[in-house]
């Protein structure tokens, strides 16, 4: 069964630190991969998507991602972070040959102190 | 354009007690989605409707039922109310042509007493 694991619960960063979320899935398919990001206190949002082609993905607000697959991995990356990157962030998987199924790792809390 | 919307926003039930969550979307998307949020486990999928008529069972399926009334609305059932469906309830929706990009509302938090 499809599975994914982000590595860290809760991340406590100073504004302009750089951040690398961790997250790995397994399934050795043809996967799409996924970052959501929910706001405190809002519903979930797209933040970056990666179907096919470049395994570097960017997202909004200065997000990126890798997608490196020898290593079943899609770190989520910004340089720079400020205090209203404040949010939960969640890794989600989904295979072509299962429709639209999202499998969502735990998330990762990121808390950014001014 | 509304997007993705769910009723009610909080609901508290005792044991045993029933209710449906109501979900509603306006962006003509075929699909639609019933998820759970529970701390440390992420999002998991109770049911899904790949298309108005069908629906189908995904990870966590037991103690609720589900019913795509039309193309716009999905609802969720509790048909009898226990501590551990305590949770926040996510809708979301995606398109046909991209029917992995979900779109979800804004969550439905209930307490079971």
């Amino acid at each position: 069964a499809q599975s994914v694991s982000q590595h860290n619960h809760h991340v406590i960063l100073s504004e302009a630190a750089s951040l690398e979320l961790g997250c790995n899935y397994s399934y050795g398919g043809t996967v799409n991969l996924f970052w959501y990001v929910q706001y405190p206190g809002q519903h979930l949002q797209l933040l970056l998507k990666y179907f096919s082609g470049d395994p570097l993905v960017k997202g909004i607000k200065g997000f990126e991602a890798e997608f490196i697959k020898s290593k079943f991995s899609f770190n989520l990356r910004k340089p720079s972070v400020q205090w209203s990157d404040t949010a939960e962030y969640f890794c989600a998987v989904s295979s072509y040959n299962q429709g639209g199924k999202l499998i969502f790792g735990q998330g990762t809390e990121l808390s950014v102190k001014p | 354009n509304a997007g993705v919307t769910q009723t009610p926003k909080f609901q508290v039930l005792k044991t045993g007690q029933s209710m449906t969550l109501q979900c509603a979307q306006d962006m003509n998307h075929n699909s639609m989605y019933w998820y759970r949020q529970d701390p440390g486990m992420g999002l998991r999928l109770i049911y899904y409707s790949a298309s108005e008529g069908t629906t189908d069972k995904g990870e966590v399926p037991n103690g609720y039922n589900v019913s795509r009334l039309n193309k716009r609305e999905f609802s969720l059932r509790l048909e009898s109310a226990a501590p551990s469906q305590t949770s926040v309830y996510f809708c979301a929706s995606s398109g046909r042509y991209s029917p992995h990009e979900q779109y979800f509302g804004p969550g439905t938090r209930l307490t079971v007493t």
